[in-house]
């Protein structure tokens, strides 16, 4: 079945170190990719998206490219800051019969020291 | 300009209570989704509404578990006699009428149910 793999944390950086959070995925179809961040307490908020091969989604600094060669859609930020801090969700949505549920990863948490 | 709302945040249930879980999406939006998160897991798909008709229910487990989204009102999610392992985090999110792949779900706080 169709499912998303992410990298396992928790993710510990300091103030301005480079992050990197690997997902893959495995679909039947052509997937949308998505990155979800939780903060404490709240809902997920979508932080960026890509819905074919070789887009690049961004926002807020972070970038992500489906690499469809790879299946893979791994998160990244130059420069991370204390409020980047949260649960990052890795998920795809098909889109086929009608449904479009989206299937996630199990989440990284990221936590950034100053 | 209010986003996806869910109540209670919180909700404790001793073993073989019902709980009820409610939603309401966004404005403008007519779909809404329910997912739910177990502890140290990611988030599961349980089952897509449209207004009075439940689309995709897949994820659903076959007994004590029950959703609508009636033309008026909020969706609600039931699960009648809980037991221990119901305890999760259920989320909302809803979304405007479909476009095609990609259309971005908002979601709500959740609701955090606990079993004793």
């Amino acid at each position: 079945g169709d499912s998303v793999t992410q990298m396992e944390g928790p993710v510990t950086l300091s103030e301005e170190a480079f992050l990197t959070i690997n997902c893959t995925y495995t679909a039947t179809g052509y997937p949308s990719l998505f990155w979800y961040v939780q903060y404490p307490g709240e809902g997920l908020q979508l932080l960026l998206k890509a819905t074919k091969a070789d887009d690049k989604g961004s926002n807020k600094g972070f970038e992500a490219t489906y690499r469809k060669e790879t299946t893979s859609f791994h998160l990244e930020k130059g420069s991370v800051q204390v409020s980047d801090s949260a649960v990052y969700f890795c998920a795809l949505i098909l889109g086929q019969g009608g449904s479009e549920k989206l299937v996630f990863g199990k989440g990284t948490k990221l936590t950034v020291n100053p | 300009n209010a986003g996806v709302m869910q109540n209670p945040r919180h909700l404790v249930r001793r073993r073989g209570q019902e709980a009820r879980l409610r939603c309401s999406p966004m404005k403008g939006h007519s779909h809404v989704y329910w997912y739910r998160q177990l502890p140290e897991e990611g988030l599961k798909f349980m089952v897509y509404l449209q207004k009075e008709n439940i689309i995709d229910e897949s994820g659903m487990p076959k007994e004590r578990f029950s959703a609508e989204f009636p033309k008026e009102g909020p969706s609600i999610l039931r699960i009648q006699q809980v037991v221990r392992g119901d305890s999760a985090a259920y989320f909302c999110a809803s979304s405007r009428a479909s476009q095609g792949r990609g259309n971005e779900q908002f979601f709500g706080p959740g609701t955090r149910l606990t079993v004793l």
